[in-house]
C-alpha cells in the first residue's frame, strides 16, 4: 500500500536483549516521527527526522534508544539493553513537510518478558 | 508537566447526536492544532486541524474551535454515527518555533451509541 508501513508489528523479547523497529514511511514525505503509546497513555514523542537536517533527538527517555534514517527514506529505531518499562507500541508517522498533519503507521507492540 | 490535557477519558453520546471533545493545552508558543483519531491495533489518522489566526475550522460533520484566550480547544461532531467510536487525540505543535514536533494529550474515548 502507499501508506506507512512498520515492522514487525509485534516483538516479544527477553529483557536485557536490543530490538530493531523499521520504519518505511510514505514516498516523498521529507519529515519521519517517532512516537511511543505506553498502556492508557498518549502519544510520547521521541524524534523527528526533516530532510538533510539534524534530527530532534530531544524526546529520547535514555542513551539505550537511538535512531537513523538511511537515504532520507526508511528510518529503524533499536532500543539497546531492553527493560520492562520499555514496553508499550512505538508508532512511526511521516509528513510532506514538517508544517504538514502526520500519516501513521500500525505501530509495533513491543512486549520485555 | 502536561502541556495538553484531555480531561475526559471517555464520552458517550447517542446516534445522532452531538459530540463535544475538549483540549486544554498551558503553552501560549502553540500555533496549530489537529485532532487525530485511532481505532484499535491501528495507528491515528488526521481528522482535522486549525491554526491560530483562526477560531474555527469546518470539514463536513466535523468542526473545531479555538478559543485562545482560555487555551481551549474542541471538537464538534455533528450527527455523530456509530462508526466515529474511537480514540481521538488531540495534538498541538509551535510552528513558528519548533514546526515538526508535536504533542498530543493522553486521549478520549467516544462511543456513539445505536
Amino acid at each position: 500500500g502507499a501508506g506507512v508501513s512498520q515492522s514487525p508489528s509485534n516483538k516479544v523479547t527477553e529483557k536485557g536483549k536490543d530490538v530493531e523497529l523499521r520504519c518505511d514511511p510514505i514516498s516523498g514525505h521529507t519529515a519521519l516521527y517517532w512516537y511511543r503509546q505506553s498502556l492508557g497513555q498518549g502519544l510520547e514523542f521521541l524524534i523527528y527526522f526533516q530532510g538533510n537536517s539534524a534530527p530532534d533527538k530531544s524526546g529520547l527517555p535514555s542513551d539505550r534508544f537511538s535512531a537513523e534514517r538511511t537515504g532520507g527514506s526508511v528510518s529503524t529505531l533499536t532500543i539497546q539493553r531492553t527493560q520492562q518499562e520499555d514496553s508499550a507500541v512505538y508508532l512511526c508517522a511521516s509528513s510532506l513537510e514538517e508544517r504538514q498533519p502526520q500519516h501513521f503507521g500500525d505501530g509495533t507492540r513491543l512486549s520485555i518478558l | 508537566d502536561q502541556q495538553v490535557k484531555q480531561n475526559s477519558p471517555s464520552l458517550s453520546v447517542q446516534e445522532g447526536r452531538i459530540s463535544i471533545l475538549n483540549c486544554d493545552y498551558t503553552n501560549s508558543m502553540f500555533d496549530y492544532f489537529l485532532w487525530y483519531k485511532k481505532y484499535p491495533a491501528e495507528g491515528p489518522t488526521f481528522l482535522i486541524s486549525i491554526s491560530s489566526i483562526k477560531d474555527k475550522n469546518e470539514d463536513g460533520r466535523f468542526t473545531v474551535f479555538l478559543n485562545k484566550s482560555a487555551k481551549h480547544l474542541s471538537l464538534h461532531i455533528v450527527p455523530s454515527q456509530p462508526g466515529d467510536s474511537a480514540v481521538y487525540f488531540c495534538a498541538a505543535s509551535a510552528v513558528r518555533t519548533n514546526a515538526g514536533k508535536s504533542t498530543f494529550g493522553d486521549g478520549t474515548t467516544l462511543t456513539v451509541k445505536p
